[in-house]
This record gives structure tokens, C-alpha cells and sequence, in this order.
């Protein structure tokens, strides 16, 4: 089944050391979102990429990063993750850019920072 | 801009009830689309229903379906004959076609009781 994968499910990391979350799709989707969910709210967004256009949320902290080597892979990196950054992370892919569209979601990552 | 509101953040109704969560949004677009997803407990966020905001009739989906009053910007989701695996987060979103991306509500928790 065509699918969005993200790895690992769970991710421990030390408070300030990077870590690297991973993203893949069989969907063959152009668009690819990394949302930050904390518990019991709503998917926020962070960036997402348009094939190899990357867009930038305002308020993303420059502590975020993204690479998309290819339309298959995403990774999220965080630079020097604080406390405040223990949350779900997910992963969404769409067909195209715009609101009128399905996104498709992983599974999440769930990241805890000691 | 747009905002997605769900006045409702927890519900909780006895398995076979039909149950209702209500969701209303604020807009000056004309043509857009309104989602709900749902986010069972540690496990992946996946699309219940989409409406087109031009298609006056209600979408449904099996025992999903949709009160969509557009006068009132209202987009309430019926659950009917509810089962245990309808507990979950559900969101309420919003977007257009030139928009980059969904808005979402704060969600509601439901619960199915046995």
C-alpha cells in the first residue's frame, strides 16, 4: 500500500544534541509538510516543500531545519533541541500545493528531550 | 484570515449513539474546502470527510456525515451507530485553492464508551 513512513516512532535525544527525523513516501505526492503536535492541540506547522521549494513558517524557529534530497525523503533537523521541543512530530505528503487538498499523514515521531 | 473554531473539546457518548461535533470557521473566500480528520490514540491522522464548499449537497462517508450551513460557516460531523474505534482526536480544517496550506481547530476528543 502506497504510504507515508516516518522513522523511528520514538526518538530520545539529550537536551541539546541534534537529532534527525526521517520521512519517506510511496505516494509519489509533491508536497511534503512537517507539522510539531504537542499533546492534545492541533498540528502545527513548520515548513513544507513544494517538489524542491522549501517554505518556511514564520514563527518555525531557526533551531528547524529540512532537507528534501528527493521526492521520496524528508528529514527534519533540529539543531540544539530544548525541552520545549519534546512533542509528536509528523510528517504529511499532498498531491499538490493548495488548501483543496488531502494530506496524507505518517504515523509520527514522537520525540522526548532529557 | 482564516480561523477554525471547535467549541467542543471533549465528548464522550455510549457505543451505537449517533454522536455530533460541531466546528465553524471564519472566511472572506468564496471558493474553498473543509476536512475532518481523525487521530485515534498513537496512531496516524487519517482523513474522515471532505467538502467542497461550492457542492451544496452534504458529503458522507459510510456512517460519516456532514451538516455543512455555509450562511453559517458551519461544519458539524455526524457519527451514527458510533463504535469503539471511532474514539479518537478529530480536527476540524480549512483551506483554499491558493492557500499553502490547512487551518486547523483545536480538535475534540471523543470517547465511545462500551
Amino acid at each position: 500500500d502506497a504510504m507515508v513512513i516516518q522513522n523511528p516512532r520514538y526518538q530520545v535525544t539529550q537536551f541539546g544534541k541534534p537529532v534527525t527525523l526521517s520521512c519517506s513516501q510511496t505516494l509519489n505526492h509533491n508536497v511534503m509538510y512537517w507539522y510539531q503536535q504537542k499533546s492534545s492541540q492541533a498540528p502545527k506547522l513548520l515548513f513544507h516543500y513544494y517538489d524542491k521549494d522549501f517554505n518556511n513558517e514564520a514563527d518555525t524557529p531557526d533551531n528547524f531545519q529540512s532537507r528534501r534530497p528527493n521526492t521520496s525523503f524528508c528529514f527534519l533537523d533540529i539543531r540544539s533541541p530544548g525541552l520545549g521541543d519534546a512533542a509528536m512530530y509528523l510528517c504529511a505528503t499532498s498531491r499538490g500545493q493548495g488548501g483543496d487538498q488531502p494530506q496524507h499523514f505518517g504515523d509520527g515521531t514522537r520525540l522526548s528531550i532529557l | 484570515a482564516q480561523t477554525v473554531t471547535q467549541s467542543q473539546p471533549e465528548m464522550s457518548v455510549q457505543e451505537a449513539e449517533t454522536v455530533t461535533l460541531s466546528c465553524t470557521y471564519d472566511t472572506s473566500e468564496s471558493n474553498y474546502y473543509l476536512f475532518w480528520y481523525k487521530q485515534p490514540p498513537s496512531r496516524q491522522m487519517i482523513l474522515v470527510i471532505r467538502q467542497e464548499a461550492y457542492k451544496q449537497q452534504n458529503a458522507t462517508e459510510n456512517r460519516f456525515s456532514v451538516n455543512f450551513q455555509k450562511a453559517a460557516k458551519s461544519f458539524s460531523l455526524k457519527i451514527s451507530d458510533s463504535q469503539l474505534g471511532d474514539t479518537a482526536m478529530y480536527f476540524c480544517a480549512f483551506g483554499y485553492r491558493g492557500a499553502q496550506k490547512l487551518v486547523f481547530g483545536q480538535g475534540t476528543r471523543l470517547t465511545i464508551n462500551p
